[in-house]
C-alpha cells in the first residue's frame, strides 16, 4: 500500500540556519503530496501542497518540490526562526484512499 | 466559521467506562475522520466518513465506534475504555473525496487509568 517515510527527529537548529526535512513516498498512481505542521498543543494545519510532478508548493518561507523521479517531497526553508519550532508531517493522498501520514519530524529552533 | 471543534479538551476515564468524543464542523465538508496520535507513532486513522450515513474503518478501528447522521457531526465512541486508548485524538474534515487537504480540530487528550 501507499506509504510515506520521513527523516526521524528531533532536529535542532540555530536561528537563521537552513532547514531540510526529507520525505520519500511509495504510491500507486499519481498522488498529491502535502506538508502539515503541528505547533505545540494544537491540531495539524496544512503548510503546503503539490498535486503533480515538478510542482513546487510554498508557504511562510517553506518550499517543497514534487520529484517523481526520486519519489521525494523534501521540505526546505532558507532561514528558520524560533517560531518555526513544531512537528512537521509529510503526507500523500491518492485516489479514494484516505490521507497517509509520515511519522512526523520534530524541529526545535534555538535563539 | 468556527472550523472543526472538539469536546472535551481533556478527559480522564477509568478502565471499562464508556464515553463519546464530540466533533463538529461548520464548513459543509463531506469528509470527516478521526485520528489518534501517540508518541513515536505519528497519526493513525481510526475511522472515516465520506458523507452522512457512510462510515468506514481506518488503520486502528478496534474499540471505537462511529456514526454519521448529519454532515456536521462525527462522534467517536469508546465502548469500554482501556489504558491502551490513552492518546490524543484529532478530528479532521475535508471538502470532498477522502480528504487530501484536511482541517483539524484542536484535539482531545484522553487518559485511561
Amino acid at each position: 500500500g501507499d506509504s510515506v517515510t520521513q527523516m526521524e527527529g528531533p532536529v535542532t537548529l540555530s536561528e537563521e540556519a537552513f532547514l531540510t526535512i526529507n520525505c520519500t513516498y511509495t504510491a500507486t498512481g499519481y498522488p498529491s503530496l502535502f506538508w502539515y505542521v503541528q505547533y505545540p498543543g494544537e491540531g495539524l494545519q496544512l503548510l503546503l501542497k503539490a498535486t503533480k510532478a515538478d510542482d513546487k508548493g510554498s508557504n511562510k518561507g517553506f518550499e517543497a518540490t514534487y520529484r517523481k523521479e526520486t519519489t521525494s517531497f523534501h521540505l526546505e526553508k532558507g532561514s528558520v526562526q524560533v517560531s518555526d519550532s513544531a512537528v512537521y508531517f509529510c503526507a500523500l493522498h491518492s485516489g479514494n484512499t484516505p490521507l497517509v501520514f509520515g511519522k512526523g519530524t520534530r524541529l526545535s529552533v534555538i535563539a | 466559521n468556527a472550523g472543526v471543534t472538539q469536546t472535551p479538551k481533556f478527559q480522564v476515564l477509568k478502565t471499562g467506562q464508556s464515553m463519546t468524543l464530540q466533533c463538529a464542523q461548520d464548513m459543509n465538508h463531506e469528509y470527516m475522520s478521526w485520528y489518534r496520535q501517540d508518541p513515536g507513532m505519528g497519526l493513525r486513522l481510526i475511522h472515516y466518513s465520506v458523507g452522512a450515513g457512510i462510515t468506514d474503518q481506518g488503520e486502528v478501528p478496534n474499540g471505537y465506534n462511529v456514526s454519521r447522521s448529519t454532515t456536521e457531526d462525527f462522534p467517536l465512541r469508546l465502548l469500554s475504555a482501556a489504558p491502551s486508548q490513552t492518546s490524543v485524538y484529532f478530528c479532521a474534515s475535508s471538502l470532498a473525496g477522502t480528504g487530501g487537504e484536511q482541517y483539524f480540530g484542536p484535539g482531545t487528550r484522553l487518559t485511561v487509568t
